[in-house]
């Protein structure tokens, strides 16, 4: 049991670069989400959804698009990125039970 | 704008010593509350859940919520060197899990 994964670790990208963000759950989940986390500060919700297919927008997110194709996965892809999405993301998932499981983060840099 | 506080510290404490973390919320509408546990590089990890006014034990920690405060705090007895990390508070409004806020976490030092 892998619990939730991310891919990849880190990367560096350059303005105006796109990427896609890999979020696996092996935990038979409904519910999964993405956060940023900027150094000093809490997180912050960026996407979540409920079930696949189903998507909705949290806190912070512009600049951000998801999609929920499966249950196991929830990708996030950035357009266009922007110095100010240099961040740490987690993806998380959790069950009905409101206790979130997290992945190991990706660290993005961009230049 | 819901805000989820907390002391960022950094909060130091001897080994053996009780360590306490405060958290206080603006939603009087929240419904559940957590303790993460976070090492530094690391993600976050669950360590205790609390949804009743009251205490709640498990192992050496405590979580103590007073809704008609808006407070929620955890307390770590004989507090060990490996339980040095950052502790976020997360709060949430409702029943599902789309509105989920967190403190900025306050950073916890055990010394030997």
């Amino acid at each position: 049991n892998a619990g939730v994964t991310q891919t990849p670790k880190f990367r560096i990208l350059k303005i105006g670069q796109s990427m896609t963000l890999q979020c696996t759950q092996d935990m038979n989940h409904n519910y999964m989400y993405w956060y940023r986390q900027d150094p000093g500060m809490g997180l912050k919700l960026i996407y979540y959804s409920v079930g696949a297919g189903i998507t909705d927008k949290g806190e912070v997110p512009n600049g951000y698009n998801v999609s929920r194709s499966t249950t196991e996965d929830f990708p996030l892809r950035l357009e266009l990125a922007a110095p100010s999405q240099t961040s740490v993301y987690f993806c998380a998932s959790s069950y009905f039970d409101n206790e979130q499981f997290f992945g190991p983060g990706t660290r993005l840099t961009v230049l | 704008q819901k805000e989820v506080e907390q002391n960022s510290g950094p909060l130091s404490v001897p080994e053996g010593a009780i360590a306490s973390l405060n958290c206080t919320y603006s939603d009087r509408g929240s419904q559940s509350f957590f303790w993460y546990r976070q090492y530094s590089g690391k993600s976050p990890e669950l360590i205790m859940s609390i949804y009743s006014n009251g205490d709640k034990e498990d192992g050496r920690f405590t979580a103590q919520l007073n809704k008609a405060s808006q407070y929620v705090s955890l307390l770590i007895r004989d507090s060990q060197p490996s339980d040095s990390a950052t502790y976020l508070c997360a709060v949430n409004e409702g029943y599902n899990n789309n509105d989920m806020r967190f403190g900025a976490g306050t950073r916890l030092t055990v010394k030997p």
